[in-house]
Parts: structure tokens; sequence; C-alpha cells
């Protein structure tokens, strides 16, 4: 069983389109991060997030502790928005290492 | 705005070939991470590196894997022989504290092996 998961594993909308991109975890953690990944590879965090839910531009992210589900949301989404979004857990022994979901991989038509 | 730099950007080798893919992190972090992305797949911890010793490997690090921080700005990861299955992106990352806080990933270097 992955300790990550994400839904929807592929996500196409048109531009405008308010989007939702789902986490769930089954492993005590320190931090949710939301990430994204561009089609060249790099990765970019996005958030971090321990309680709450926190905005950034178009971009917000929560989580639930208690359910252990975050979701990131995109309001007035852009083409450029397309990119592949992963969730990962810090992992709360040891070095904190990240556990990474599969990723959701959004396409934005304009 | 301080970064992670990641060398070389695409390494192709041949397999049973060493290679070493090199990092450095942001200057001030004190904790540094190796992961790979097989084509296809989500991202895997390999190991986690802090005052100058392995903190954490995963399955995945084994003895053909090695991690140094010679010279207190690169971080490197060698390969003593690899194989097709090593082919991957590998990504450094760094932070600054032990606690909940910020990962900065490397732009990652492409390993094809041949």
């Amino acid at each position: 069983k992955n300790e990550v998961e994400q839904s929807p594993q592929n996500l196409t909308a048109q531009e405008g389109e308010f989007i939702t991109i789902n986490c769930s975890y089954s492993v005590g953690i320190s931090a949710l991060h939301w990430l994204q990944q561009h089609p060249g590879g790099g990765i970019v965090s996005l958030f971090m997030l321990s309680s709450g839910k926190k905005k950034h531009g178009r971009l917000i992210a929560t989580i639930n502790i208690q359910e252990k589900h975050s979701s990131l949301h995109i309001t007035a989404s852009h083409p450029r928005d397309s990119a592949v979004y992963i969730c990962a857990v810090g992992i709360i022994q040891g070095a904190q290492k990240l556990v990474f979901g599969q990723g959701t991989r959004l396409t934005i038509n304009p | 705005e301080p970064e992670v730099t990641q060398t070389p950007s695409h390494q192709v080798t041949q397999m049973g070939q060493e290679v070493i893919l090199r990092c450095v992190p942001i200057s001030n972090h004190l904790y540094f991470y190796w992961y790979r992305q097989i084509l296809g797949q989500k991202v895997e911890f390999l190991v986690s590196f802090y005052n100058n010793e392995i903190s954490e490997k995963s399955e995945i690090f084994d003895d053909q894997f090695s991690v140094e921080r010679p010279d207190g700005s690169n971080f490197t990861l060698k390969i003593r022989s690899t194989k097709l299955e090593d082919s991957a992106m590998y990504f450094c990352a760094s932070k600054w504290t032990s606690g909940s806080d910020t990962q900065y990933f490397g732009p990652g270097t492409r390993l094809t092996v041949l």
C-alpha cells in the first residue's frame, strides 16, 4: 500500500476553471509538501503545511491532520499552470526524508 | 535567491562504469538528500546526510552507492558500477534545520545507462 496517494492521476481542464488535487497519507508526518514538476523535470516547492491553510497567489493548500488529507486548489487556472503536481510528506522520524505521491499531471487548455 | 545546483544536467554512461553526480547545496544548509525518479515513476528517497555522515538510507542505496561532502560545498553521489536500472533523474535537495522545513531541490541530473 502506498503511503501517499494522490487523485486524480491526470486532470485536463479549460482555462479559468477551479482545480482541486487531493492527497491522502497513512503515516505520521512532520509536514506535508506540495511540489510542482515542470516538463524538463525540475522540482519547485509550492507549500509546506503542518496545519490549516496556506495561500500564495492563485494557489491554496489545505490540510486536515485528523483525516490525513490535503488538497491543492488552483483558482482561475491558466495554461502556464500545466505541470505535474506532487504531494510529499516529511516523515516524522529520523532525517525527515520526503515520501512522494505519484503526482497529478495537470493540463490546462486555452 | 540562493539555489541548489547540480552537474552535469545529463550523463550518459556504459553499464558497469562509475559515475559521480555533483550537487552544490545552499551554502548555510546542514541537511542534504539524494532522491531519484525513474521515468514515469514517483520520486524515491535514496539517502540523507548530516554532519558528514549518512543519517538514513533506503533499500535502494546499496553498496554500489556512496555519498560524500569532500570540501564543505560539494555533495556527491557515486555509483560504482552502473546498471541499466540506474537510469533515472537524480535530484539533490538541502535544508537548513532538522525540523519541519522546506527542502530545496536542484534541477536534477538525468542519468542514462546504456
